[in-house]
């Protein structure tokens, strides 16, 4: 089955703990991205890849680190996670970049 | 800052009708527009994309584009309870990103 996957669905974490969200696709798009999702912000872009060894920052990428060491996994990586990261995390993934882009399920947490 | 605004709802109409979302997006250069479903704590899913002027439909679903006007709609014929989730209007600005908008709730009433 073509998708998306992300893991953890959930996590409560404590403040300063790095943590990694991994992000996997299995339709070889050349495309990923973070997003978070926040109430009555919307859906913003955190960064994006458009290759492999290939990223870039989006609207919102303080505090976020990414690596697209191949083709098919994009993780996410908050060095030092602080309260204002909990948020609703969405990876995404397309062919290519004028392409239509397929969610993973999504990843909550929650930053003590 | 490149925008698509969307009316953030609530929407409600009533089921059998006709349900319609509307946002308008300030990247004249855009060229490509999705309309994405999701339900609350779920992801989008992509229900429609249109790319030329006119309508384009699909279903129960038509999408609508006006380039002049910079403006993209969705009509929903027929609303179903199951419909009710928030709809997020996404155009592809000039520099090859997606501009999201932040939504339009749609709650259809039995």
């Amino acid at each position: 089955e073509a998708q998306v996957t992300q893991n953890p669905r959930y996590l409560i974490t404590v403040t300063g703990k790095k943590l990694t969200v991994t992000c996997s696709q299995n339709m070889n798009h050349e495309y990923m991205s973070w997003y978070r999702q926040d109430p009555g912000l919307g859906l913003r872009q955190i960064y994006y890849s458009m290759n492999v060894e290939v990223t870039d920052k989006g609207d919102v990428p303080e505090g976020y680190k990414v690596s697209r060491k191949e083709k098919r996994n994009f993780p996410l990586i908050l060095e030092s996670p602080s309260p204002n990261q909990t948020s609703l995390y969405f990876c995404a993934s397309s062919f290519r970049t004028s392409d239509e882009q397929f969610f993973g399920p999504g990843t909550r947490l929650t930053v003590l | 800052q490149k925008e698509v605004e969307q009316n953030s709802g609530p929407l409600s109409v009533p089921e059998g009708a006709i349900a319609s979302l509307n946002c308008t997006y300030s990247d004249r250069g855009s060229q490509s527009f999705f309309w994405y479903r999701q339900y609350s704590g779920k992801s989008p899913e992509l229900i429609m994309s249109i790319y030329s002027n006119g309508d384009k439909e699909d279903g129960r679903f038509t999408a609508q584009l006006n380039k002049a006007s910079q403006y993209v709609s969705l009509l929903i014929r027929d609303s179903q309870p199951s419909d009710s989730a928030t709809y997020l209007c996404v155009s592809r600005g000039s520099q090859g990103n997606l501009i999201f908008g932040k939504g339009t709730k749609l709650s259809v009433k039995p």
